[in-house]
């Protein structure tokens, strides 16, 4: 079945720096990849997403890249703000998504 | 804008008792998933439902499990007898038809088993 390593598992950063998580995959059936952000106690989140037949996308302070080659994948959030500060899940879907063990994102103000 | 519900937000039930744990997806969807989430770890997948039936079911998803979509709206999860380390969050998700897998998930429901 398919396999999702994420790191790092935490992570602190300054605000306006930028912070970036990664995820590699194993099942090359795998055609979608959205990005988690989670609160305590909060349903997942869905910040932003991508399709196996795009390299990257950005949204706002938010981008995402997908190495299919590889099967990497990467969260880029730039100029952080103390309100980034959560659990950041990284997920593979082919229907059923497998997640990422998650990053804690602390960003100091 | 539609939303996946699920009831309770909470449930406690004494270990060995029945759960059903109720979700009401989105109207125009057609697939259904449970997810699980034990405190302070990752959303695992438990089962996806297509078509009346179950399409895929994780290794956590035993005899104990069962999903059901009694009508057109409901699509449930029961554990028949609870154990303690069925405690955690239980999201459940709908998507659409289309190709791209965008799942949209519940607010969870979470299940304390004493």
């Amino acid at each position: 079945g398919e396999n999702v390593e994420q790191h790092p598992s935490t992570l602190s950063v300054q605000e306006g720096d930028s912070a970036v998580i990664k995820c590699t995959y194993s099942d090359s059936a795998s055609n979608y990849f959205p990005w988690y952000k989670q609160e305590l106690g909060k349903r997942p989140q869905l910040i932003i997403d991508i399709r196996s037949n795009v390299g990257e996308k950005k949204d706002q302070r938010i981008a995402v890249t997908l190495n299919k080659t590889a099967k990497h994948f990467s969260l880029h959030i730039t100029e952080t703000q103390p309100e980034d500060s959560a659990v950041y899940f990284c997920a593979a879907s082919r229907g059923k998504s497998t997640f990422g063990d998650g990053t804690t994102l602390t960003v100091k103000p | 804008e539609p939303e996946v519900t699920q009831t309770p937000s909470h449930q406690v039930t004494q270990m060995g008792q029945e759960v059903i744990l109720r979700c009401v997806p989105i109207s125009n969807h057609l697939y259904f998933y449970w997810y699980r989430q034990i405190l302070g770890q990752k959303v695992e997948f438990l089962v996806s439902f297509y078509n009346n039936e179950i399409s895929e079911k994780s290794e956590i998803f035993d005899d104990q499990f069962s999903v059901e979509r009694p009508d057109g709206s409901n699509f449930t999860l029961k554990i028949r007898s609870t154990k303690l380390e069925d405690s955690a969050m239980y999201f459940c998700a709908s998507r659409s038809s289309g190709g791209w897998n965008e799942q949209f998930f519940g607010p969870g429901t979470r299940l304390t088993v004493l």
